[in-house]
């Protein structure tokens, strides 16, 4: 079945600069792929996702990357702001398969 | 406000209690989900209801027993836990199973304690 790798596990960040999270996944099939923020106290919310026909998706200051050669995934976060301190998960799906989540990473942006 | 609530927000249980974990959704979708959430590993989904009818149980013990009566609302029921069962239940609802795109809206999670 499917496997999602997710890394780093914890990243800190200064207040402006970039943050990159990235998952790789093993079953070349999948071909959506979602992120979740997750808040302090709150379940996880879908900020971003992405279909395997598409290399890269932006929504403002957040982007999401994918290479399906490599089997791999990034979410990339411009000019952080504190309120972007959260845990981010990935995850993968196949079909209409159940969706496979990765470990989460937990972002601090720092003042 | 994600229109998916659950009860209660935590919860502290003994090893022979039997309590019940509740959640419901105001969105209008068709399909439930929990999940387990445990530090340092992916969230593990449990159950899926879609339509009122439960259509995966993740190899999940007997001691967690899950209760959809209708659309809207969704049970955990719990007896004689273990320790390690202690964990962050979520729960999620989704227009239909599996929807495309992945537009689950998940609840703010009861955090399970078992002593």
């Amino acid at each position: 079945g499917e496997n999602v790798e997710q890394h780093p596990s914890t990243l800190s960040v200064q207040e402006g600069d970039s943050a990159v999270i990235k998952c790789t996944y093993s079953d070349s099939a999948s071909n959506y792929f979602p992120w979740y923020k997750q808040e302090l106290g709150k379940g996880p919310q879908l900020i971003i996702d992405i279909r395997s026909n598409v290399g890269e998706k932006k929504d403002q200051r957040i982007a999401v990357t994918l290479n399906k050669t490599a089997k791999h995934f990034s979410l990339h976060i411009t000019e952080t702001q504190p309120e972007d301190s959260a845990v981010y998960f990935c995850a993968a799906r196949k079909g209409d398969d159940k969706i496979i989540f990765g470990k989460g990473t937990r972002l601090h942006i720092l003042p | 406000e994600t229109g998916v609530t659950q009860t209660p927000r935590h919860l502290v249980m003994g090893m022979t209690n039997k309590k019940s974990l509740k959640c419901e959704q105001h969105l209008g979708h068709n399909a439930m989900y929990w999940y387990k959430q445990s530090a340092k590993k992916p969230l593990e989904l449990m159950f899926v209801y879609n339509f009122k009818e439960q259509t995966e149980n993740n190899s999940v013990p007997s001691r967690f027993s899950p209760e959809c009566p209708n659309s809207s609302h969704l049970f955990l029921h719990l007896h004689t836990l273990q320790p390690e069962d202690s964990a962050l239940y979520l729960c999620a609802s989704s227009p239909y199973e599996w929807a495309v795109p992945d537009t689950q809206y998940f609840g703010p999670g009861t955090r399970l304690t078992v002593l």
